[in-house]
């Protein structure tokens, strides 16, 4: 069965510092990885994904992810935080025996000025 | 750019009343989803949908549930008699595949209160 972990309800950077946001997911067989943003009052979009190819994908809004098969992780992080990236952050699996959607609990990102 | 859109927005009923949630997927997707999201919890699947049929539901989408696509365009999901902890975010997604690497695109969701 697989499963997401996301360390953190909560994570607060200032305007400007690095974010990270961790994930990580249990598989018995390769994965597929995403990561969604949801906006105060939104719904959930889709920030990037990772399906077989480059470990390090890029998605919208200056935010990248990076598969590591060996540490079953695939954490989100952005070099530079913005006021308009508050909102929460989930990251999902998804494996092609199954139809669904595996989440994760999802991270608030907040930011300070 | 297409969009799932998802109607109403908010409803609020009456424990045991049946409700309605409208989804109109991306045109030209074939696989349409239901997730729900009960606050301060994960977002849990609910259904899928394929061909006119249930392709896999979870455990939560008892005999109360249930999906249609009643025309070209709309998706639905009926719950018969709701229950006070029916109250949740629902979100109804849609893909144009079925692989583990194909996106599902979500709706805006609709947040259901019952009362």
């Amino acid at each position: 069965a697989q499963s997401v972990t996301q360390l953190g309800s909560h994570v607060s950077v200032s305007e400007g510092a690095l974010v990270l946001l961790r994930c990580n997911y249990s598989s018995s067989v390769p994965p597929y990885l995403f990561w969604y943003v949801q906006y105060p009052n939104q719904g959930l979009q889709l920030l990037l994904k990772y399906t077989t190819g480059a470990t390090l994908v890029k998605g919208i809004n200056g935010f990248e992810a990076e598969f590591k098969k060996s540490e079953t992780s695939f954490h989100l992080t952005k070099p530079s935080a913005h006021m308009s990236d508050a909102a929460e952050y989930f990251c999902a699996v998804h494996v092609d025996s199954n139809y669904q959607l595996i989440w994760g609990a999802g991270t608030k990102l907040i930011i300070k000025p | 750019e297409p969009e799932v859109t998802q109607t109403p927005s908010h409803q609020v009923t009456q424990m045991g009343q049946e409700v309605i949630l409208r989804c109109v997927p991306i045109s030209n997707h074939l696989y349409f989803y239901w997730y729900r999201q009960i606050l301060g919890q994960k977002v849990e699947f609910l259904v899928s949908f394929y061909n006119n049929e249930i392709s896999e539901k979870s455990e939560i989408f008892d005999d109360q549930f249930s999906v249609e696509r009643p025309d070209g365009s709309n998706f639905t999901l009926k719950i018969r008699s709701t229950k006070l902890e029916d109250s949740a975010m629902y979100f109804c997604a849609s893909s144009d595949g079925l692989a583990g690497e194909e996106t599902q695109y979500f709706g805006p969701g609709t947040r259901l209160l019952v009362l």
